[in-house]
């Protein structure tokens, strides 16, 4: 199975910041990688795939980049409903997900 | 609108089984691979089983292989996970999702919690 190690596990910060988020995987996953957002007591949502393309609806502030086996999430100007656990996704293989980032509100 | 609508969660206790269904509209169910992937309390997500859209092949986690089994019914567009000789690890809230030709899960439903305890 591929292993992602995602980080940091938790995340303080403040509103209009830019924060970013990582993932990388045990080998090549060849950009088979989404991110995803998930908010208290409701069920993620998909944010980007192909490791870059911003999924339909998803605010722009939003972008992923990366390649090979370490892929980012990148949150510009973070407003307050981006509070939320983010989670990546590789699906180069049989699927697996990052352990998630918690992030908040400094 | 797409729609997932898991049911069939509950309190079980260990080494008995429970079966989830997923119902779907909004799409064409026959056309998608459809997936189950569960959370654990406060965890991370865990894929847990595929079906492809004409059940022609199906896949599994290790965690759950030889213990649960995923089916579908295309003329109900409903989605099941039969679970046996369930665990206290097992317990999680379980998603359907439909997954892309790719791979990323692009719809998810708002799952169903399954308790496993004495």
């Amino acid at each position: 199975d591929i292993q992602m190690t995602q980080s940091p596990a938790s995340l303080s910060a403040s509103l209009g910041e830019t924060v970013t988020i990582e993932c990388r995987a045990s080998e090549d996953i060849y950009n088979g990688l989404a991110w995803y957002q998930q908010k208290p007591g409701k069920s993620p949502q998909l944010l980007i795939y192909n490791a870059n393309s911003l999924h339909t609806g998803v605010p722009s502030r939003f972008s992923g980049s990366g390649s090979g086996t370490q892929y980012s999430l990148k949150i510009n100007s973070l407003q307050s409903e981006d509070v939320a656990s983010y989670f990546c996704q590789q699906y180069y293989d049989y699927p697996t997900f990052g352990a998630g980032t918690k992030l908040e509100l400094k | 609108e797409v729609q997932l609508v898991e049911s069939g969660g509950g309190l079980v206790q260990p080494g008995r089984s429970l079966k989830l269904s997923c119902l779907a509209s909004g799409f064409t169910f026959s056309n998608y691979g459809m997936n189950w992937i569960r959370q654990a309390p406060g965890k991370g997500l865990e894929w847990v089983a595929s079906i492809s859209s004409s059940s022609s092949y199906i896949y599994y986690a290790d965690t759950v292989k030889g213990r649960f089994t995923i089916s579908r019914d295309n003329a109900k567009n409903t989605l099941y996970l039969q679970m046996t000789s369930l665990r206290s690890e097992d317990t999680a809230l379980y998603y359907c999702a439909r997954k892309t030709t790719e791979g990323w899960f692009a719809y998810w439903g708002q799952g169903t919690l399954v308790t496993v305890s004495s």
